[in-house]
């Protein structure tokens, strides 16, 4: 069974800094492509990062470009989300998604989610 | 970045009934979409991928259509377990889009 689950959510203050983690089991990770989306309260999905299987082809959403790093550790089995300079807008649980290998635009299993909240 | 339309925003149907959403893609997107069923508190749980492959385990009660820029998610005999929202998403390009969602309702 596919399993992604995710840590590192927690109150931080405008400014601050946050790493998520995200543990999978289930398949091999090594071979998976991943993503990271969130959902602000009440609101609908944004995709924010995803990495390739190599760990050197990532890609941002223009939101986070420049302030957020997703990178991965496939002897951990792990993927992260360095998340930078954080603003109140990036208020929201984070979810870890797999990227589907016929299709690496297609997030096909999704971690229960971690929470950040950014406020003073 | 292509941009999703979803409609209606929420929608109430009573047990049985047959509920339609559809999504509109900013332009063309051959057959990458997809939707997704979010219950209250939980992670989004793929549905319907390819515009109209009905995922492992997912009843066959949904199914999906649509090519290009228009795509429909039909709920045919709406059960109680299925209040949920529905989001599509654009799966063709980077960065990934979605609709704003279509929260669904038992009257």
């Amino acid at each position: 069974e596919v399993q992604l689950v995710e840590s590192g959510g927690d109150l931080v203050q405008p400014g601050g800094s946050l790493r998520l983690s995200c543990v999978a089991s289930g398949f091999t990770f090594s071979i998976y492509r991943m993503n990271w989306v969130r959902q602000a309260p009440g609101k609908g999905l944004e995709w924010v990062s995803y990495i390739d299987t190599s760990g050197t082809g990532k890609m941002y959403a223009d939101s986070v470009k420049g302030r957020f790093t997703i990178s991965r550790d496939d002897a951990k089995n792990s993927l992260y989300l360095q998340m930078n300079s954080l603003r109140d807008e990036d208020t929201a649980v984070y979810y870890c998604a797999r990227a589907s290998q016929s299709r690496w635009q297609l997030p096909d299993y999704w971690g229960q989610g971690t929470l950040v909240t950014v406020s003073s | 970045d292509i941009q999703m339309t979803q409609s209606p925003s929420s929608v109430s149907a009573s047990v049985g009934d047959r509920v339609t959403i559809t999504c509109r893609a900013s332009q063309g997107i051959s057959s990458w979409l997809a939707w997704y069923q979010q219950k209250p508190g939980k992670a989004p749980k793929l549905l319907i991928s390819a515009a109209s492959s009905l995922q492992s385990g997912a009843p066959p009660r949904f199914s999906g259509s649509g090519s290009g820029t228009d795509f429909t998610l039909t709920i045919n005999n709406l059960q109680p377990e299925d209040v949920a929202t529905y989001y599509c998403q654009q799966a063709n390009t980077f960065p990934i889009t979605f609709g704003q969602g279509t929260r669904l309702e038992i009257k």
